[in-house]
């Protein structure tokens, strides 16, 4: 059964304060990885997609890095609007355009 | 370019009534995908369509259903209503053939009492 996991449940930094965030993934035949942001009773945000291991992307303070079984969004010196919830989705081969989401990380950047 | 619309923004339902959702897509997005996410937990899947056609379903009853309208706009119909499916319930659309990531939609927050 395709399975995507996230760690941390939750995260507190100070602004300023680097981490990264984990997505661990059990899929057969992986079409692709996607990050989404969600702010409290709103849609999830599409940040990145990632197709193949070794591959990375980045936007403003964040970058997501993809291995054969997990992928990283690395904050660098947070702010607090960069306090929200990360998903991770994976897109399997054998699941069509279905997504499977992870249960998501949520951040939280103190000032 | 208009996002993935919505509507009712809001809606609250008493147990044993039927609600029903609303998603225009993004224009030239053929697909529309309906995703349910209750307080605290993650987006589970519930339908997929497809040029009209019900392409998948999650693990939810039958009483989830909806349907695609050939301007590719989609409705969900959810029967018998229950506490428990008070949730975010959020639709989204992408191009059928294309690997990439959907937009969202900014949901429906839908409440049973």
């Amino acid at each position: 059964e395709d399975q995507v996991t996230q760690s941390p449940e939750a995260l507190r930094l100070q602004e300023g304060e680097s981490s990264s965030l984990n997505c661990s993934y059990t899929v057969s035949g992986l079409r692709g990885l996607f990050w989404y942001r969600q702010d409290p009773g709103k849609g999830p945000e599409f940040l990145f997609t990632l197709y193949s291991a070794g591959e990375e992307k980045e936007k403003e303070r964040l970058k997501a890095t993809l291995t054969k079984k997990e992928s990283f969004l690395h904050i660098t010196a947070p702010k607090p609007e960069d306090s929200a919830t990360y998903l991770c989705a994976v897109q399997a081969g054998n699941y069509g355009q279905n997504f499977v989401f992870g249960p998501g990380t949520r951040l939280s950047v103190l000032p | 370019e208009a996002g993935v619309t919505q509507s009712p923004t809001h809606l609250i339902k008493t147990r044993g009534q039927q609600a029903t959702l609303r998603c225009s897509p993004i224009s030239g997005h053929t697909s529309v995908y309906w995703y349910q996410q209750a307080l605290g937990l993650g987006l589970q899947f519930l339908l997929w369509y497809d040029e009209g056609e019900e392409r998948n379903r999650g693990n939810f009853p039958p009483r989830f259903s909806g349907r695609q309208f050939p301007n590719y706009s989609s409705e969900l119909n959810v029967n018998a209503l229950e506490l428990e499916d008070s949730a975010l319930y959020l639709c989204a659309s992408s191009f059928e053939s294309r690997v990439g990531g959907y937009t969202f939609g900014s949901g429906t927050r839908l409440t049973v009492v």
